[in-house]
């Protein structure tokens, strides 16, 4: 089964990017990688989530590496509501059902 | 204006009481889900439903129980049985079930359920 390893915590500057790093390496083929995040006390929100080429949307910017065993989420202008919890998931497969394993996750601050 | 709802968002209880949270979605979803987080902790998963009328045990449904009559709407009940009931419960919903192409998970506000 497939994990993922995040820095515990992480700053920068407002108007910067945000680099969020996720490592993977033991996802199989078929697995998506998913990111959300969480503003305390708030559901999760979806952000973006890719397979093996990168991926841009509204939101943010995901780059996969091309071995897949690694990622990085990029918030291209990072703002104080930006402050958050950031999950990285790589979507597991059990008995044909697929679920979400959400770990600690990146703490990222914004900062002023 | 489409969303996941749950309520309420705050709720307490004397111990050994069962309690129902809600969850109602109006995205047309067909799958649900209901997890938990701990303080400080990621989420895991307790019940899910593919499709109305079914459902599935997560990685930690005992003392918990569920139902799935209507398409838009998967209550989840505390039962006296869950030895440590306080925590965040959060619903979601997803287009598909798990293994479709749109099994994107959404989610609601959660309720913080503190039991006394």
């Amino acid at each position: 089964d497939a994990k993922t390893t995040q820095p515990p915590s992480m700053d920068c500057a407002e108007g910067r990017a945000a680099n969020l790093p996720c490592n993977h390496s033991t996802i199989s083929g078929n697995e998506y990688v998913y990111w959300y995040r969480q503003i305390h006390s708030q559901g999760p929100q979806y952000i973006i989530h890719g397979l093996k080429n990168n991926e841009t949307n509204e939101m943010a910017s995901l780059i996969i590496t091309e071995d897949r065993k690694s990622s990085t989420l990029i918030l291209p202008h990072a703002t104080l509501r930006d402050t958050a919890v950031y999950y990285c998931i790589v979507r597991f497969r059990m008995d044909s059902s697929y679920k979400l394993i959400f770990g600690s996750g990146t703490r990222l601050l914004v900062r002023p | 204006d489409g969303g996941i709802t749950q309520s309420p968002k705050y709720l307490f209880r004397k111990e050994g009481q069962n309690v129902t949270l809600s969850c109602e979605q109006n995205l047309n979803h067909d799958a649900m889900y209901w997890y938990r987080q701990d303080p400080g902790q990621g989420l895991r998963l307790i019940y899910y439903s593919q499709i109305v009328n079914d459902f599935q045990k997560g990685d930690i449904a005992e003392g918990y129980s569920v139902s799935r009559e209507k398409k838009e709407s998967f209550p989840l009940t505390v039962t006296s049985a869950q030895k440590n009931p306080t925590a965040f419960y959060l619903c979601a919903s997803s287009i598909d079930p798990p293994t479709g192409v749109k099994d994107t998970q959404y989610f609601g506000p959660g309720t913080r359920l503190t039991v006394l």
